[in-house]
Order: structure tokens, then sequence, then C-alpha cells
């Protein structure tokens, strides 16, 4: 069974940093594009970040290019989304996602980890 | 970027009746490989996202057949042939032809 996990949300002050994590399992991780995907609550998904299989291939939304990184460790079956210089506008529910080739587009999400940024 | 629009932003429906789903892209979502990359997710209320159609008309595992998609180039369409009350919650037309990848803003169905 393909499971995506998110980890490491929590409150954060602005102009603070964080470390999201997302733990994949039930299918061949390093063969997989991972996307963040974020949503504020009560609001539709925007897109955050991308990162191939071997992570030679990384993009970022404008919003948060220069202050988010995003990595994987194949070895650990796991993504991340360094975050710095957060802003109250990055508050959301930060999901990770799986890309498919044979769905051409993300098929697989995870539960989602929450990020609150306020003083 | 390309722009998603989806109408309606909020569709009231009758239990057992159809709705559905208008989603359009400001350019042509056919890519240079042929495939046309718009898919279809629902999300339950406290939920996250969940795949139903993928290239424009094809359910996904799990989905009833009561879900279908439809439309090419930048108009398409979902459509629920009988709603049920798990049907409920919000609806998003997604692109991967072009990245970044974009969302429409989504549509709320609820039941009248």
């Amino acid at each position: 069974e393909v499971q995506l996990v998110e980890s490491g949300g929590g409150l954060v002050q602005p102009g603070g940093s964080l470390r999201l994590s997302c733990a994949g399992s039930g299918f061949s991780f390093s063969n997989y594009w991972i996307h963040w995907v974020r949503q504020v609550p009560g609001k539709g998904l925007a897109w955050v970040s991308r990162i191939n299989g071997d992570a030679s291939s990384i993009i970022y939304a404008d919003s948060v290019k220069g202050r988010f990184t995003i990595s994987r460790d194949n070895a650990k079956n796991t993504v991340y989304l360094q975050m710095h210089s957060l802003r109250a506008e990055d508050t959301a529910v930060y999901y990770c996602a799986r890309d498919s080739k044979v769905y051409g587009g993300v098929d697989y999400w995870g539960q989602g980890t929450l990020l609150t940024v306020s003083s | 970027d390309i722009v998603m629009t989806q109408t309606p932003l909020s569709s009231p429906v009758t239990l057992g009746q159809p709705a559905s789903i208008s989603c359009r892209s400001s350019q042509s979502l056919v890519h240079s490989d042929g495939n046309t990359y718009l898919s279809w997710l629902q999300q339950r209320p406290g939920q996250p996202p969940r795949l139903l159609i993928y290239k424009i008309s094809n359910r996904f595992s799990g989905v009833p057949d009561r879900f279908s998609g439809s439309g090419a180039g930048t108009d398409f369409t979902l459509k629920i042939s009988r709603v049920e009350p798990e049907d409920v919650g919000n609806y998003y037309c997604v692109q991967a032809t072009q990245s970044p990848r974009t969302f429409g803003q989504g549509t709320k169905l609820e039941i009248k």
C-alpha cells in the first residue's frame, strides 16, 4: 500500500525556520517525483515545490523561492522541505504528494502537516 | 503560469441528482507528447485530496463509475451522474502539462 506521511509541522514565529519531512512507503521511492502542496485552512490548493527521483531537477513556486529548500534522502525514503524566513502567509497545511508518469500527475497524497507562523 | 478557472464555485445539489463542474485553462493543456494532463481531485471535509480522474477521462483505482470526465484543449468537465452523501466536499481540477502545476480554485459540492 502506498503511504506518504508528513511530519514536522508546528508553531513558528515570523522569521523562523522549520523542516518538514515526508516519509514514503509501499513503493520504489527513488523512482518517483515528490511534490509539496500547501493549503491555507478553508482555501484552495497551491503548489510549492517538486523534486525528481535523484534530486537532479528541483523547482519552486515564486512565493517560496530563496526561502524554501526541497531535498531527499532515498536511503531513508524521505523528502524534506526546509523553510526559512517564515511569514504569516506561509501558514497552511503542507501536503506531500507522489507524482506518477502512468497517471500523468499526482496520484497519492499524504495526510498533511500544519504549519502556523505567528508571534 | 497556466490559470485554471472552475465554475461554479459552489454547487448545491439534491441527492440522486446529477452534478457538473467545469474547468477552463488559460492555454491548451495538450502536451508535446500528445497527452492532456488534466486531473480532477476530490477533497472531503477534513481529508487530504484524492485523485478521481486523470488525463481528462480516466477513473483512478476505486473511483465509482458515477464520476466521469470529459473535454479537450482548454475546456473540461467533471460529472457526477447521481450525487451520493459521500460526494460532499471540494473538487479541484489540476494541470500537469506545464510547470508549475496549477489548480483550479475549487468547487464546493453540498447537498440541498
